[in-house]
């Protein structure tokens, strides 16, 4: 299995630009979500899925938006980049509920 | 407020010492878990301790959980060089909202 896996791992935009994370996951979890890192901050969940077809928002979702039509993934879509949105993200996904969490790798997300 | 917030301290340890920290939180909890963060990587579950529970060993690591204080500490025995890392706790809400909240994390270097 390779578990949960995110893409890019690196990326770079300008202010205004729009783009996708990707997250994807092999092992028929029914609950994944979206977290951003920052210095000094923890963890922050930013939206997350008990199900296909099934989401919410977390403690930051503005700007962000997500959609999980199948099991496997659950993309994270930033609608218009915003410096404030400089951050690592990470993905993570459970059997069920918030049980252990298994975490991907992240993306480096760098907004000038 | 945030659940589950660590002692914000790093610790700087030798190796073969113990290293203890804790975590507290303000609203009950289902489980309390803790992660390990190495240095640009993802996070790894390490053990989850449910609400009904006091103790809970695994390997070198050693939590406890007082739900009268709304606290936890995390011990690792033995400390290696491998144990050089980040560590989390993250909380749930009894009530079931399927969010997990993190602290901010507590830095452990254990010097060879």
């Amino acid at each position: 299995n390779a578990g949960v896996t995110q893409t890019p791992k690196f990326q770079v935009l300008k202010t205004g630009q729009s783009m996708t994370l990707q997250c994807a996951q092999d092992m028929n979890h029914e609950y994944m979500s979206w977290y951003r890192q920052d210095p000094g901050m923890g963890l922050r969940l930013i939206h997350y899925s008990v199900g296909a077809g099934i989401t919410d928002q977390g403690e930051v979702p503005n700007g962000y938006n997500v959609s999980r039509s199948t099991t496997e993934d659950f993309p994270l879509r930033l609608l218009s980049a915003a410096p404030s949105q400089t951050s690592v993200y990470f993905c993570a996904s459970s059997y069920q509920g918030v049980d252990e969490q298994f975490f991907g790798p992240g993306t480096r997300l760098t907004v000038l | 407020s945030q659940q589950g917030e660590e002692d914000p301290q790093a610790l700087s340890i030798q190796e073969g010492e113990n290293a203890t920290m804790n975590c507290s939180y303000k609203t009950s909890i289902n489980n309390l878990q803790w992660y390990r963060q190495n240095s640009g990587r993802g996070l790894v579950h390490l053990i989850l301790i449910r609400s009904n529970e006091r103790e809970k060993h695994s390997g070198r690591l050693r939590v406890t959980l007082d739900t009268s204080k709304k606290s936890s500490s995390l011990l690792i025995t033995a400390s290696r060089a491998a144990d050089t890392a980040s560590y989390f706790c993250a909380t749930d809400k009894s009530y079931g909202n399927n969010r997990l909240a993190f602290g901010k994390g507590n830095q452990v270097v254990v010097i060879p």
